[in-house]
């Protein structure tokens, strides 16, 4: 396929609403990557996965989010109960290999979400 | 900890006219360094990277970055912008240490050109 997917590209969702954000890799990568892009700012890392192992989960925020990659190719990231700070762009990122090969990392167009 | 710095937050150039971008990073181990652009409505791509070998990388769109182990520095620079330049450019490290990618990015630096 082409590139990194995202779905929705923009998301308004009201205080408390769960939400779930699809990813869809390039196929065949193995590394999926979730970055949080909040306004102004530099994207900042959520968690990774390597095929469906979830291996480093230490940058999401709170046990409110939660992430998975059941079969190792589209991935959803979850939020539940929305807080207003959860407004921000999700960005999904892929990448071939593993170890050393996963330098080049390659980012979809991003969903924004807006809790209102 | 990693953090990087990018120290322009908005850099408003003329076209045709030089520009650089700074970056500063901090990490106590080896690195890997890349520059990625964010235009209007899209996703982040990559501009150029520095993994190893020379310091000086370039780009296919004429923008180089040199790696400064001594400064902790790898600044973007163009010696002549276009008005297509104009985007959103962050700069971000890999620890080299680590099995897989992950960023760290900075804030981020608004390039804007104008005619």
């Amino acid at each position: 396929g082409a590139g990194v997917s995202q779905s929705p590209r923009y998301k308004v969702a009201k205080r408390g609403q769960d939400v779930a954000l699809r990813c869809d890799p390039i196929s065949g990568h193995v590394s999926l990557f979730w970055y949080q892009q909040a306004l102004g700012q530099g994207p900042e890392f959520l968690t990774y996965f390597q095929n469906e192992a979830q291996l480093d989960k230490s940058g999401l925020p709170s046990d409110r989010f939660f992430a998975e990659r059941p079969e190792g190719s589209v991935s959803t990231l979850k939020i539940q109960r929305t807080q207003q700070e959860d407004s921000a762009v999700y960005l999904c990122a892929s990448s071939l290999g593993e170890g050393q090969m996963t330098y080049e990392q390659y980012f979809g167009p991003g969903t924004r979400l807006t809790v209102t | 900890a990693q953090s990087v710095t990018q120290l322009d937050s908005q850099v408003p150039v003329f076209e045709e006219a030089p520009v650089e971008l700074r970056c500063n990073y901090s990490s106590s181990v080896s690195v890997y360094l890349f520059w990625y652009v964010q235009y209007p409505n899209q996703g982040l791509q990559l501009l150029l990277k520095y993994l190893s070998g020379s310091t000086l990388v370039e780009s296919i769109n004429g923008f180089e970055a040199e790696f400064n182990k001594s400064q902790t520095s790898f600044h973007l620079r163009k010696p002549s912008v276009h008005i297509s330049d104009t985007a959103e450019y962050f700069c971000a490290v890999r620890n080299g240490g680590t099995s897989y990618g992950k960023l760290t990015f900075g804030q981020g630096t608004i390039l804007t050109v104008h005619p």
